[in-house]
């Protein structure tokens, strides 16, 4: 079992730039969501997709947006990215909408 | 609303002492508790969970918590801390849906030789 896959491991992209970053759940798990964390901070939870549709949301702008497909792997996008959007972005899977297995996260820096 | 909050950011500790890692949560409905450890440039990897079962949760490499609600408390322990155990803890709060997780800003764990 590969555990909870994101790619890519880092990312660098310039202010104003779109990003895409991508999960592949734990075998098995059905729910997706998504956590920033920047440095220095816990996890923020941005938002869960179950059934390929958004199911939760915490307190981030519309420019963060995701999609779940259905094998259910996920995508989330950042538009018009900011220096503040410099984070390491991390993926959690769940069964059913349990408690969350964690990917290795994505290292995005904005410059 | 639900929130956590762990009481210092980084905690050193000798080899072999007790470690103790403390965590208040804030909730209007009796939550689902967790800790999860984070190793550098890793992702987080869950310790243990309270799910209103045992008060006393214990979890892996040695680590135990105990829910105390009159205390709004889910503090973590170790009888005897081991090198390996260097990483950074975080605890974590949601209500009885598993709806959206709260993570504490995390406590640096550093053990001395």
């Amino acid at each position: 079992d590969a555990g909870v896959t994101q790619s890519p491991t880092h990312l660098i992209k310039t202010r104003g730039q779109q990003v895409t970053l991508r999960c592949s759940p734990k075998s098995g798990h059905d729910t997706v969501s998504w956590y920033q964390q920047a440095l220095g901070q816990g996890p923020q939870f941005i938002f869960q997709y179950y059934e390929e549709e958004e199911r939760q949301r915490g307190n981030f702008p519309d420019r963060f947006s995701g999609h779940q497909f259905p094998n259910y792997s996920s995508e989330l996008n950042v538009n018009a990215l900011l220096l503040g959007d410099s984070a390491l972005y991390l993926c959690a899977s769940s069964l059913a909408a349990r408690e969350d297995f964690f990917g290795p996260g994505t290292r995005l820096t904005v410059l | 609303a639900q929130s956590v909050t762990q009481l210092g950011s980084h905690v050193s500790v000798s080899e072999g002492a007790l470690v103790l890692l403390r965590c208040n949560y804030s909730s209007s409905v009796p939550p689902y508790l967790f800790w999860y450890v984070q190793y550098p440039n890793q992702g987080l990897q869950l310790l243990l969970k309270y799910t209103s079962a045992a008060t006393l949760v214990k979890g892996i490499n040695g680590f135990e918590a105990e829910f105390k609600k009159s205390e709004t408390s889910f503090h973590l322990t170790k009888p005897s801390a081991h090198m390996s155990d260097a990483a950074e803890y975080f605890c974590a709060v949601s209500d009885r849906n598993f709806n959206k997780f709260y993570f504490g800003s995390g406590t640096k764990l550093n053990v001395k030789p």
